[in-house]
C-alpha cells in the first residue's frame, strides 16, 4: 500500500530565507509524485509534479523538488521565500498511469515572517 | 482556473437537514473524487467515481452518498447533518496524471 508522510506540520521561516518542506513516501510500484499548494480559503493547486525523466522538477514561482528513489523522498525547496508563499503545502503520490488512486500527506503549513 | 466547478460556494443549514453538493469535472476527465477538509481532520478522501462507476471509498460516513451521472458531473449528498460535518468539501477530477481541484463548497451546519 502507498503512503505519504509529511513530518512537519508547521514551518515558520523569515522572508528571503531558504526553506525545505519534507515529504517521504512508500510504494512498491513506480509512482507519480506531486506537490500542491493551498492558499487561505482556496482549493488545492498543482505546484509541480514528477512523472518520469529528470529527477529535479521546478515550478514557475521558484520552487523545486527532487525525486530521490533510494530515500523515497520528494522534498520541496525554495532558496528565498516571500510573504506570498505563506500557504499549506500537500505532498501526494499516485501509482502511475491508469491507477487513478492518489494518497495525500497531512500537509505542511508554511508561515513566512517579515 | 482548474476547469473543475463546484456549486454552491457556501451552504448554511441546520442539524438534521440534507444537502447536495455538485461538481462538474474538467472537460474530458472521467474520474471524480470527493474530499472533506476540516481543521481537526485535515484533507480526507471520501469517494471516487470513474465514468459513472464507484471506484474507491475512503472515510465516507454512511449518512453520505455520491453518484456520477452520464454527463460525468457528480453530486455528493449529505444527510442527517451534524455540527461536525461543517467543513470544506472539495471535488477533483483527473485524467492520466494529476488531479485538478475545484474551489470547494464551504458547509456550515448550525
Amino acid at each position: 500500500a502507498q503512503s505519504v508522510t509529511q513530518l512537519d506540520s508547521q514551518v515558520p521561516v523569515f522572508e528571503e530565507a531558504p526553506v525545505e518542506l519534507r515529504c517521504n513516501y512508500s510504494s512498491s510500484v513506480s509512482v507519480y509524485l506531486f506537490w500542491y499548494v493551498q492558499y487561505p480559503n482556496q482549493g488545492l493547486q498543482l505546484l509541480l509534479k514528477y512523472l518520469s525523466g529528470s529527477t529535479l522538477v521546478e515550478s514557475i514561482n521558484g520552487f523545486e523538488a527532487e525525486f530521490n528513489k533510494s530515500q523515497t523522498s520528494f522534498h520541496l525547496r525554495k532558496p528565498s521565500v516571500h510573504i506570498s508563499d505563506t500557504a499549506e503545502y500537500f505532498c501526494a503520490v499516485s501509482g502511475g498511469p491508469g491507477t487513478y488512486k492518489y494518497i495525500f500527506g497531512t500537509g505542511t503549513r508554511l508561515k513566512v515572517l517579515a | 482556473d482548474s476547469g473543475v466547478t463546484q456549486t454552491p460556494k457556501h451552504l448554511i443549514t441546520a442539524t438534521g437537514q440534507r444537502v447536495t453538493l455538485r461538481c462538474s469535472p474538467r472537460s474530458g476527465d472521467l474520474s471524480v473524487y470527493w474530499y472533506q477538509q476540516s481543521l481537526d481532520q485535515g484533507l480526507q478522501f471520501l469517494i471516487q467515481y470513474y465514468n459513472g462507476e464507484e471506484r474507491a471509498k475512503g472515510n465516507i460516513l454512511e449518512r453520505f452518498s455520491a453518484q456520477q451521472f452520464p454527463d460525468l458531473h457528480s453530486e455528493l449528498n449529505l444527510s442527517s447533518l451534524e455540527l461536525g460535518d461543517s467543513a470544506l468539501y472539495f471535488c477533483a477530477s483527473s485524467g492520466d496524471t494529476e488531479q485538478f481541484f475545484g474551489p470547494g463548497t464551504r458547509l456550515t451546519v448550525l
